[in-house]
């Protein structure tokens, strides 16, 4: 089975804070992904890396970095966090195959 | 704008009936679409996918149908079971874009006993 795991469940920042937001994927896939989920919104992609050290903006970078240093890791950073940035973080990972492994993502709550 | 489209943010059905969850799409790029089912508190699950170019996929409880002409997709559940509670999401890959999924805003279902 595949294992996405990300590194924390619960975060809770205040405005301002740089954030690291870590996923691990034990399967050696190439293609790793960020989304956010927010309610009425589903899920909308933030970034993507289809190798170590390349990455793809998704539908919404802004305020968001990304960092893939190892094909396993792959980092989601929010700058200076805002208010807005309070969300669902999802990280997956992709095979060769069409779908996506998810891990059970990050709930992170900017005071 | 949104190219996956699930128009029913909630359904109910009971135990043992037939859930079917409906999807939209705008975009003809897309080549896959799959379903993903989602537990509070847990990350999606991959539940069932069908290519372009096929009309239907069955999986167990699972059916998804596909109809190009009219750009929707549907998800059968028969019979619903009580653990089939959860948010239900539609998503579409398109050809030759990176392998990024566009996701639909999901639909809960409650099956309830």
């Amino acid at each position: 089975d595949v294992k996405v795991t990300q590194s924390s469940r619960y975060l809770v920042k205040r405005t301002g804070e740089k954030v690291f937001l870590e996923c691990v994927q034990d399967m050696d896939h190439e293609n790793m992904f960020w989304y956010r989920q927010d309610p009425g919104l589903g899920l909308r992609l933030i970034y993507f890396s289809y190798d170590v050290k390349m990455k793809e903006k998704g539908d919404i970078p802004e305020g968001y970095s990304v960092s893939r240093e190892k094909k396993e890791r792959f980092s989601l950073i929010l700058e200076s966090t805002s208010t807005n940035q309070t969300s669902m973080y999802l990280c997956a990972s992709r095979d060769t195959g069409v779908a996506q492994h998810f891990g059970d993502g990050t709930r992170l709550s900017i005071l | 704008d949104q190219q996956v489209k699930q128009n029913s943010p909630s359904l109910s059905v009971q135990e043992g009936r037939i859930s079917i969850l409906n999807c939209d799409y705008t975009n003809s790029m897309f080549d896959y679409f799959l379903w993903y089912k989602k537990y509070p508190a847990e990350g999606p699950t991959f539940l069932i996918s069908i290519s372009s170019i096929k009309d239907k996929n069955e999986d167990g409880r699972f059916t998804v149908f596909l109809n190009k002409s009219a750009k929707h997709l549907s998800l059968h559940i028969v019979p619903s079971q009580p653990g089939d509670s959860a948010v239900y999401f539609c998503a579409a890959r398109e050809l030759n874009s990176g392998y990024a999924l566009n996701f639909g805003k999901g639909t809960s279902l409650l099956v309830t006993p």
